[in-house]
C-alpha cells in the first residue's frame, strides 16, 4: 500500500501479559523502523530491519522484546511480559532504500497501555 | 551522535511565515538534516529534507547555513492546520549497520488566527 499500516491502534496489556504490534511497510520500501514514544516529545530508536534482517538493534531492550520482518508477512514488535514503563507509543516506518536519501514514512502508531 | 537544539514553543499568525531554527553544531559533513512535525498523536509527517543547499518543495523550505551548524524551516503561509509540534532531526548514518534519525525535543508551533 501507499502508507505504513499499523495494527491495532490501541493495545491494553495487565503487567506481566504478552503484547504483539504489526506493521505493513510501505509496498517496495526495504527498510522497516520501529521507535517508542513515551512522553510526548521523546522518541526511541528501538530496531530497524532491511527486508528481514535485522540492520540495527542498538535501542532492544533484549530481555523482553523481539521483533521479526518475515517474508509475505506484516512484520511485527513483541513484548513479553509487559510492565508498566512499556506503556507508549510504538511507531513503525518505513524507507524504500539507504543509499539515496530518501525519507522515512512513518505509520499512525499502536497505543500500548500496561495496567 | 550529533543532537540538535530547538526552541520549546513557537507562535504564529494564521497568513504569516512561520521561522522554525534548529542548532545542529557536531553535525557531521554527509549527516542530513530532516524536519518532520507530529500533528495530535499521528505519526511523524515528513517535510523536507537537506545536507548543504537550501530546499523547497511543496511544503516548506529549509535554509541550511553555510557551516552547517544550524538550519531553519520555513512555512511561508502558516495556517491552523499547520500546528504542531516540528522536529528537526540529524539522519546519523556510519558504517553498514547504523542509519537511524535522532529526534530531539521538538518545537510546538501554535498557529493563531
Amino acid at each position: 500500500g501507499e502508507e505504513v499500516a499499523q495494527t491495532p491502534k490501541h493495545l491494553v496489556r495487565g503487567e506481566g501479559q504478552k503484547a504483539k504490534l504489526y506493521c505493513a511497510p510501505i509496498k517496495g520500501h526495504s527498510y522497516v523502523f520501529w521507535y517508542q514514544q513515551v512522553l510526548k516529545n521523546e522518541f526511541k530508536f528501538l530496531i530497524s530491519f532491511q527486508n528481514e534482517n535485522v540492520f540495527d538493534e542498538t535501542g532492544m531492550p533484549k530481555e523482553r522484546f523481539s521483533a521479526k520482518c518475515l517474508p509475505n508477512s506484516p512484520c511485527s514488535l513483541e513484548i513479553q511480559a509487559t510492565k508498566l514503563e512499556d506503556s507508549a507509543v510504538y511507531f513503525c516506518a518505513s524507507r524504500r532504500d539507504r543509499w539515496l536519501d530518501s525519507p522515512l514514512h512513518f505509520g499512525n502508531g499502536t497505543r500500548l497501555t500496561v495496567t | 551522535d550529533a543532537k540538535t537544539t530547538q526552541p520549546t514553543s513557537m507562535d504564529c499568525a494564521e497568513g504569516r511565515a512561520a521561522n522554525l531554527p534548529c542548532n545542529h553544531s557536531t553535525i557531521s559533513g554527509n549527516e542530513y538534516v530532516y524536519w518532520y512535525r507530529q500533528i495530535h498523536s499521528q505519526g511523524p509527517q515528513y517535510i523536507i529534507h537537506g545536507l548543504k543547499n537550501n530546499e523547497t518543495n511543496e511544503m516548506a523550505s529549509l535554509i541550511i547555513t553555510e557551516d552547517r551548524k544550524s538550519s531553519t524551516l520555513i512555512l511561508p503561509h502558516a495556517t491552523l492546520r499547520d500546528t504542531a509540534v516540528y522536529y528537526c532531526i540529524v539522519r546519523v548514518a556510519r558504517g553498514l549497520n547504523t542509519d537511524k534519525l535522532i529526534f530531539g525535543t521538538g518545537t510546538r508551533l501554535q498557529v493563531f488566527p
